[in-house]
């Protein structure tokens, strides 16, 4: 039974480009939502998905943008890069009724120069 | 607004010898409170969670933590430290009454060094 998986594992862009970045949720979970941890912080929550639709967002611009797919696998999308969005970008997966556990991916490392 | 505090920074500790990781949280009802532990450049791993009832939970890795509510704290124990200990540990609360899918909030996390 295969966890929660993301890619691409690490990600090298340059300010003002864009970035999409693909989490797939583990089995049976419907739920899924996106974490930014910049270097030596805790992770902080971007938004969260269910059906196809955003439910929860956290204090993060626009430019932070999300997408749920049917096989409720999930993309994280940001614009107009800056050198602060360079951190580790981590999906959590859950049951949306009754599944309070989230399971994290390993994560996507995104450096911006 | 929920938030999560955790105290040290850096804890050193030598192998065989035992840890204990402070987290203080601040929340109006008794919230859901989780443990994760996070390697060099790996995601988050869960080691326990408390959602109810007995306040002192059992983990994997040997971990343990007991929920206080008087004290809002929820700090998590090993009797012995193995060398594969030294990681970076996250206290993280989520809201009931958000259950439905649940928005989690992290302390900023302690890194535990272990000593041979």
């Amino acid at each position: 039974d295969a966890g929660v998986t993301q890619s691409p594992t690490h990600l090298i862009k340059t300010r003002g480009q864009q970035v999409t970045l693909r989490c797939s949720p583990k089995s049976g979970h419907d739920t899924v939502s996106w974490y930014q941890q910049a270097l030596g912080q805790g992770p902080q929550f971007i938004f969260q998905y269910y059906e196809e639709e955003e439910r929860q967002r956290g204090n993060f611009p626009d430019r932070f943008s999300g997408h749920q797919f049917p096989n409720y696998s999930s993309e994280l999308n940001v614009n107009a890069l800056l050198l602060g969005d360079s951190a580790l970008y981590l999906c959590a997966s859950s049951l949306f009724r009754g599944g309070e556990t989230q399971y994290f991916g390993p994560g996507t490392r995104l450096l911006v120069l | 607004a929920q938030s999560v505090t955790q105290p040290d920074i850096h804890i050193t500790v030598s192998e065989g010898a035992s840890l204990e990781l402070r987290c203080n949280y601040s929340y109006g009802a008794t919230p859901y409170l989780f443990w994760y532990v996070q390697s060099p450049g790996q995601g988050l791993q869960l080691l326990l969670k408390y959602f109810s009832g007995d306040t002192l939970v059992q983990g994997i890795k040997g971990f343990e933590a007991e929920f206080k509510r008087s004290q809002s704290s929820f700090n998590l124990r090993k009797p012995s430290v193995h060398w594969s200990d030294a990681a970076e540990y996250f206290c993280a609360v989520g809201t009931p009454w958000e259950a439905a899918g649940n928005k989690l909030t992290f302390g900023g996390g302690t890194r535990v060094l272990v000593k041979p």
